[in-house]
C-alpha cells in the first residue's frame, strides 16, 4: 500500500518556467512533510520541509503548499533553472523514536535551457 | 568532510555470495537507517536503528541484517545474494531532537550493488 502518491512521474519545463510536483497522503498521523532532491549518482538531500500547522513555506525559489483537509501538498519551483534538473521526492513521517520517512515515487524534472 | 559515508560505492558480486556494506556518520546522530532504491528510483526503508530499538521493515528478507558496532556505524550484511537484490543501498542518519530540523534525514551517496 503506497501511503504517499506523487505525480507526475516526469516533468519537462523550459528555463524560467514554474515546475509543480504534487503529492497526496493517506495517513492522517503524518506530521512532517519534506521534499528531497536527488542528483544522478548522489543520495537524496533535503530541499525544504513543512509541518501541517502552516499552509505554505517558501525558501528562495522553492515553495511548499500544504492542504491538510485534502491531504495534499505540492512543490513549486519558480524560475526553474537547468541546474534544478534532478529527481524530486516528496515524503512524510510521524514523530517518534524512529522517524521513518515514507517516500513518494519520485519525479524526474528536466529543465531545458 | 562527508557526513554520512558508505563503502564500497560499487559492488559487483555473484549470486549466493555474502557481502557487507559499511556506513559511518560523523554528525553525532542517534538514529541510523538503511534505504533501498530500486531501478525505478523508488526509495524504501529497510531498517531504522538507534541505541534503544531496531525497527525492521517486514518486507525485508531475513538475509539482510544490520549490525551496529557503535552509535556512529551501521553496517548492512547480506547473505545468499539474489539477482533481485541488485539496487542502490543508502545509509542515512537523523538527530534526536524533535524540532523540524530533527526530522531531517541525511543520506550517504549510496552503494551500487549488482548481483550477477
Amino acid at each position: 500500500q503506497q501511503q504517499v502518491k506523487q505525480s507526475p512521474q516526469s516533468l519537462i519545463v523550459q528555463k524560467g518556467g514554474i515546475s509543480i510536483i504534487n503529492c497526496a497522503y493517506e495517513n492522517t498521523a503524518f506530521d512532517y512533510f519534506p521534499w528531497y532532491q536527488q542528483f544522478p549518482g548522489k543520495g537524496p538531500a533535503l530541499l525544504i520541509a513543512i509541518r501541517p500547522d502552516v499552509s505554505e513555506k517558501k525558501e528562495g525559489r522553492f515553495t511548499i503548499s500544504f492542504n491538510k483537509s485534502a491531504k495534499q501538498f505540492s512543490l513549486h519551483i519558480m524560475d526553474s533553472q537547468p541546474g534544478d534538473s534532478a529527481t524530486y521526492f516528496c515524503a512524510a513521517s510521524t514523530s517518534g523514536s524512529a522517524r521513518q520517512l515514507t517516500f513518494g515515487s519520485g519525479t524526474q524534472l528536466t529543465v531545458l535551457p | 568532510d562527508t557526513a554520512v559515508s558508505q563503502t564500497p560505492k560499487y559492488l559487483v558480486t555473484q549470486m549466493g555470495n555474502d557481502k557487507s556494506i559499511k556506513c559511518e556518520q560523523n554528525l553525532g546522530h542517534d538514529t541510523m537507517y538503511w534505504y533501498k532504491q530500486d531501478s525505478k528510483k523508488f526509495l524504501k526503508i529497510m531498517f531504522s536503528y538507534n541505541n534503544k530499538e531496531l525497527i525492521i521493515n517486514e518486507t525485508v528478507p531475513n538475509r539482510f541484517s544490520p549490525k551496529s558496532p557503535d552509535k556512529a556505524h551501521l553496517n548492512l550484511h547480506i547473505n545468499s545474494l539474489e539477482l533481485g537484490d541488485s539496487a542502490v543501498y543508502f545509509c542515512a542518519s537523523s538527530p534526536r531532537d524533535r524540532s523540524l530540523s530533527g526530522n531531517t534525514i541525511y543520506f550517504g551517496e549510496g552503494s551500487w550493488l549488482t548481483v550477477v
